[in-house]
């Protein structure tokens, strides 16, 4: 049973330009969830998807948007990135919205320059 | 202030001691309450959920305290493997907040 698993591993970016993050959840589970996690601090929330819309949002400004796919796995994107989104981007999938059971993807670390 | 606040520690453990973590939080709406673990440069793996009623899973025993606004997670007769940074989660408004971890380090 594969659990969560998110692409790519690593990422480097330059300033300005845009990033496609992808996440497939556990078998089973149907939402998803997003943080962003900087050195040395807890994961932040961005957003959590559950039937294809987003289901709540934390305080990420609208250069972060989503999307669920029918299968249940999603992608994060970000646009005009600046150095500050340099982080680890965690997904993870929960079987139902209240993050009971929820696992964490290995995440993407991305480097912005 | 922050929602959720938690000592970062690193608290420096011999094997086999007992040790306690505090995490608190400001906001009396939280709903549910969670206790994480994660190792260096891993992702967060869930311990356990967080009852008012408090519970136990072998070694780890998780109280919750909603009148003075913290959770607390209890580790007995600490392994080397323990050795990690734990956060604490709280839901609020169907968004979850973590704090920004405890450092635990045991010592042989």
């Amino acid at each position: 049973d594969a659990g969560v698993t998110q692409s790519p591993t690593h990422l480097i970016k330059t300033r300005g330009q845009q990033v496609t993050l992808r996440c497939s959840p556990k078998s089973g589970h149907d939402t998803v969830s997003w943080y962003q996690q900087a050195l040395g601090q807890g994961p932040q929330f961005i957003f959590q998807y559950y039937e294809e819309e987003e289901r709540q949002r934390g305080n990420f400004p609208d250069r972060f948007s989503g999307h669920q796919f029918p299968n249940y796995s999603s992608e994060l994107n970000v646009n005009a990135l600046l150095l500050g989104d340099s982080a680890l981007y965690l997904c993870a999938s929960s079987p139902g919205t209240g993050y009971y059971e929820q696992y964490f993807g290995p995440g993407t670390r991305l480097t912005v320059t | 202030r922050k929602e959720v606040e938690q000592d970062p520690g690193p608290f420096n453990v011999p094997e086999g001691a007992t040790v306690a973590f505090n995490c608190t939080y400001s906001n009396s709406a939280s709903q549910s309450f969670f206790w994480y673990r994660q190792d260096c440069r891993k992702e967060p793996k869930l311990l356990m959920s967080v009852y008012s009623s408090g519970n136990e899973d072998g070694r780890f025993t998780a109280q919750l305290n909603r009148a003075s606004q913290y959770i607390s997670l209890l580790i007995r007769d600490s392994k080397l493997s323990d050795s990690a940074t734990y956060l604490c989660a709280v839901k609020r408004d169907d968004k979850i907040i973590f704090g920004k971890g405890t450092r635990l380090h045991i010592l042989p």
